[in-house]
């Protein structure tokens, strides 16, 4: 079955630790993203990447950071230095839009993150 | 910053009714696009209208869009209980940029 797959479902965190989210597809999309949703306050862009070993901030990416070695993979590492970072995190990716000008992006099942 | 914002942010109706949801935007746009997503999921994408068309179908649901007020709307007709979720629109194409940017959504409930 082709399509994006975040790992784990859920994660807790100690405060000061890092932690790493997973995000995997296999539907040979060249642009990947990360949103960040609290309630109430929908969907915010954390990172994108359009090409692999290459990366974008988003509107909120104080205390993330991300790589883009493989097309396939997109990890997101939640650092010590996000204050809040107890979220609900999604991982979606589309195809080249640049090209096609089709931005339909497809989601994965999220990650619910909790500090402790 | 966000670009679409999502009207009403809570409908409630009874199985069997339409249901219509409304999204403004503020710049100029390539693509908008509607998304469902279920209580604790990721986001399911539904409909894609780009900024030259008007209107589009799909099953039970109708988008329409007025660039000229950037405004978009999306009709869910006969209602179930199934569709049952928050509804999102996203935007493309914001200082010429073609990353998705989300409203708050509308939180949908259909009472059987």
């Amino acid at each position: 079955d082709g399509g994006i797959t975040q790992s784990p479902k859920y994660l807790f965190r100690k405060e000061g630790q890092n932690v790493t989210l997973s995000c995997e597809q296999n539907l040979n999309h060249d642009a990947m993203y990360w949103y960040r949703q609290d309630p109430g306050q929908g969907l915010r862009l954390i990172y994108y990447s359009q090409i692999v070993n290459d990366f974008q901030k988003g509107d909120i990416a104080e205390g993330y950071s991300v790589s883009r070695e493989k097309k396939e993979s997109f990890p997101l590492t939640v650092t010590s230095a996000q204050k809040n970072p107890t979220a609900f995190y999604l991982c979606a990716s589309s195809i080249d839009h640049t090209l096609s000008g089709n931005t339909e992006a497809f989601f994965g099942q999220g990650t619910r993150l909790t500090v402790v | 910053s966000q670009q679409g914002e999502e009207d009403p942010q809570a409908l409630s109706i009874q199985e069997g009714e339409n249901a219509t949801m409304n999204c403004s935007y503020k710049t100029s746009i390539n693509n908008l696009q509607w998304y469902r997503q279920n209580s604790g999921r990721g986001l399911v994408h539904l409909i894609l209208i780009r900024s030259n068309e008007r209107e589009k179908h799909s099953g039970r649901l109708r988008v329409t869009l007025d660039t000229s007020k950037k405004s978009s709307s999306l009709l869910i007709t006969a209602s179930r209980a199934a569709d049952t979720a928050s509804y999102f629109c996203a935007t493309d194409g914001s200082g010429g940029s073609y990353i998705p940017t989300f409203g708050r959504g509308t939180s949908l409930i259909v009472h059987p």
